[in-house]
């Protein structure tokens, strides 16, 4: 059964452009989770998607958006991007919403400058 | 007081011995609780996930779990270089219907 995927794996901005992640979770899983890990904040929740609706929202501001798809692939946007967005943006999915078991894709790495 | 706490470490274990890794939580209604293997420049991955008092066992790995004093733990057995990682440790919160991680104990095995 193949993993999450996320894409681009590797990305480069520069401060004030905006920014799309895109989640594919494993085959049948129908919710995606969306973190951010930094080294000094380690791993903070930006929200979590269940059958197309936004079931769980993380403390950041609302330049952080996301959306899912009814093929339960997801998209996570950020605008006017700053320079403490750079980080590693994880996609975790799960069969169903909640506290259940999550499997996390490669993650996409952003570098904003 | 942190919703999931664990030492940050570095925990440094000689190769083929235990590795004891802990992790407590705040929510006395959690029911489901998970430890993730994270290598350097890697994404977390699923190691173990427990839900019952207890331990349990997968190869080298047991998680033990006592609700009652809100703690969770990993053990490590017969430590390898390749053990070396950080653990995260997470818990379902469900008065919030979600995942909380710690923020990590780095460990290394050393030779």
């Amino acid at each position: 059964k193949a993993g999450v995927t996320q894409t681009p794996r590797y990305l480069i901005k520069t401060r004030g452009q905006q920014v799309t992640l895109s989640c594919s979770p494993i085959s049948g899983h129908r919710s995606v989770s969306w973190y951010q890990q930094t080294p000094g904040q380690g791993l903070q929740f930006l929200f979590e998607y269940f059958s197309e609706t936004q079931r769980n929202k993380g403390n950041f501001p609302g330049r952080f958006s996301g959306r899912q798809f009814s093929n339960s692939r997801s998209e996570m946007n950020v605008s006017t991007l700053e320079l403490g967005d750079s980080a590693l943006y994880l996609c975790a999915s799960s069969l169903v919403f909640g506290e259940r078991e999550q499997y996390f894709g490669p993650g996409t790495r952003l570098t904003v400058t | 007081q942190k919703e999931v706490e664990q030492n940050s470490g570095p925990l440094s274990v000689p190769e083929g011995a235990i590795a004891s890794l802990n992790c407590t939580y705040s929510d006395r209604g959690s029911q489901s609780f998970f430890w993730y293997r994270q290598y350097s420049g890697k994404s977390p991955e699923l190691i173990m996930s427990i839900y019952s008092n207890g331990d349990k066992e997968d190869g080298r790995f047991t998680a033990q779990l006592n609700k009652a004093s809100q703690y969770v733990s990993l053990l490590i057995r017969d430590s390898q270089p390749s053990d070396s990682a950080t653990y995260l440790c997470a818990v379902g919160y469900s008065s919030a219907s979600k995942i909380i991680f710690g923020s990590g104990t780095r460990l290394s095995i050393r030779p």
